[in-house]
């Protein structure tokens, strides 16, 4: 199976910095990738789909690029209610495999 | 308003069996592929499988780890999902989400229920 790995795993940052989220997968997925947000005893919301489209009502700060190996999810600037476990998820065969998850946390 | 919303789960012995539900409402349940996604506690999102919409024949797909214990099912005129667990080890405890699959051009999982929490113990 195609894995997806995350980095970093963790980072602290501050209000109004620029976040960047990578995701890898071991081996081409072309733009089958879509990203997620998960704050704390919810469920997950879909921010991303197709590597670099943005979900309608998704704040024009959270961006996504990339195809084949590499991706990104970038905050341009990290608001209060940004805080929270985003997780990637490749679309392009079974298993539907998520990332591990890169956990944004308050500096 | 677009919703799911999961019911089912509980506390089961390993070795035991539980059937989850999930409510759709606000959209066509019918024309969308339906996914199951587990989240065990502090844990990452697992994937658990999909079912097909009745174009496509309700096929379905799963994940190794829940291959040949778990079924997911649907009934269409009821606009709700199912997921048949079987089986059930202490490693299935998790929150398990139910999400319907944006649409046939864009998959991703754009809308997911509250989640249902299963815990398998003794």
């Amino acid at each position: 199976d195609i894995q997806l790995t995350q980095s970093p795993s963790f980072l602290s940052a501050s209000v109004g910095d620029r976040v960047t989220i990578t995701c890898r997968a071991s081996q081409g997925i072309s733009s089958y990738l879509a990203w997620y947000q998960q704050k704390p005893g919810k469920a997950p919301k879909f921010l991303i789909y197709a590597a670099s489209t943005l979900q309608s009502g998704v704040p024009s700060r959270f961006s996504g690029s990339g195809s084949g190996t590499e991706f990104t999810l970038t905050i341009s600037s990290l608001q209060p209610e940004d805080f929270a476990t985003y997780y990637c998820q490749r679309l392009n065969s079974y298993p539907l495999t998520f990332g591990g998850g890169t956990k944004v946390e308050i500096k | 308003e677009v919703q799911l919303v999961e019911s089912g789960g509980g506390l089961v012995q390993p070795g035991g069996s539980l059937r989850l539900s999930c409510a759709a409402s606000g959209f066509t349940f019918s024309t969308h592929y339906m996914d199951w996604v587990r989240q065990a506690p502090g844990k990452g999102l697992e994937w658990v499988g999909r079912i097909r919409n009745k174009a496509n024949s309700y096929t379905t797909e799963y994940a190794a780890s829940v291959k040949g214990r778990f079924t997911i099912s649907r009934d269409d005129s009821k606009n709700s999902l199912y997921l048949q667990m079987n089986s059930l080890k202490t490693e299935d405890t998790a929150v398990y989400y139910c999400a319907r699959r944006y649409d046939s051009s864009a998959d991703g999982f754009d809308i997911w229920g509250q989640g249902t929490t299963v815990t398998v113990s003794s």
